[in-house]
């Protein structure tokens, strides 16, 4: 079935250093595909709607300039967080819609982001 | 708004057998899922229903009734690496995914 890599799993970094997290859809062509950042104890929080060649669509309260995404290709998303602080620190997961499925969200495993 | 409710934690025996509810108000619907999630994991697909009835998926089934507005997942045959927030989430009429809270689930010996 249709896969979605998400690299890295795990990344600590200090701070106001900036982290790149990829999101690469293996065998299927993900036009859009969407970033979520998961709090404690709270559910999955859509941060950004990432489009294909085009730029992506965030949500109300979610700094553009801070959480960069760039959707260069149909399997390729990447999410980079800028100037990280430890207030950045979070789970982040990515999802990409396969078209041609019954079930179009695939999640990416997640990456554990730790600023220090 | 739009809303998913489902409850925060259950508790249950090995074994046994536990039904996790799911309601929801959303601005159209394209589907429901339900998602596993172990602490410091993401979350692992378990099912997906778009039309009306019971989906059987080995231990795991999951029911949709759209004109309530309700979902259950059924887990049976429990086992202590069930243990784990159940989430239940719905892709709206934007193909935005709806989440609910989780429910964490404890399974006990």
């Amino acid at each position: 079935g249709a896969v979605v890599s998400q690299h890295p799993s795990r990344v600590i970094c200090k701070s106001g250093t900036s982290v790149k997290i990829e999101c690469r859809s293996l065998d299927f062509q993900a036009t859009t595909m969407f970033w979520y950042r998961q709090f404690p104890k709270k559910s999955l929080m859509l941060m950004a709607t990432s489009n294909e060649g085009s730029k992506a669509t965030y949500e109300q309260g979610v700094e553009k300039d801070k959480f960069l995404i760039n959707h260069a290709s149909l399997t390729l998303s990447t999410l980079t967080v800028t100037s990280a602080h430890p207030e950045d620190s979070s789970f982040y997961i990515c999802s990409a819609r396969d078209p041609t499925e019954n079930s179009p969200l695939h999640f990416g495993n997640g990456t554990r982001l730790t600023v220090t | 708004g739009q809303n998913i409710d489902q409850p925060t934690e259950m508790t249950a025996t090995e074994g046994a057998i536990v039904q996790i509810n799911c309601t929801y108000q959303t601005s159209g619907f394209n589907g429901l899922f339900w998602y596993q999630q172990h602490a410091g994991e993401a979350p692992t697909f378990l099912s997906y229903n778009v039309l009306d009835g019971l989906e059987e998926k080995g231990r795991f089934s999951s029911f949709l009734s759209r004109s309530k507005g309700y979902s259950y997942l059924l887990l049976k045959e429990l086992q202590m690496k069930d243990s784990a927030s159940y989430l239940c989430a719905v892709l709206d009429s934007n193909y935005q995914l709806i989440w609910g809270a989780g429910t964490k689930l404890i399974i006990k010996p």
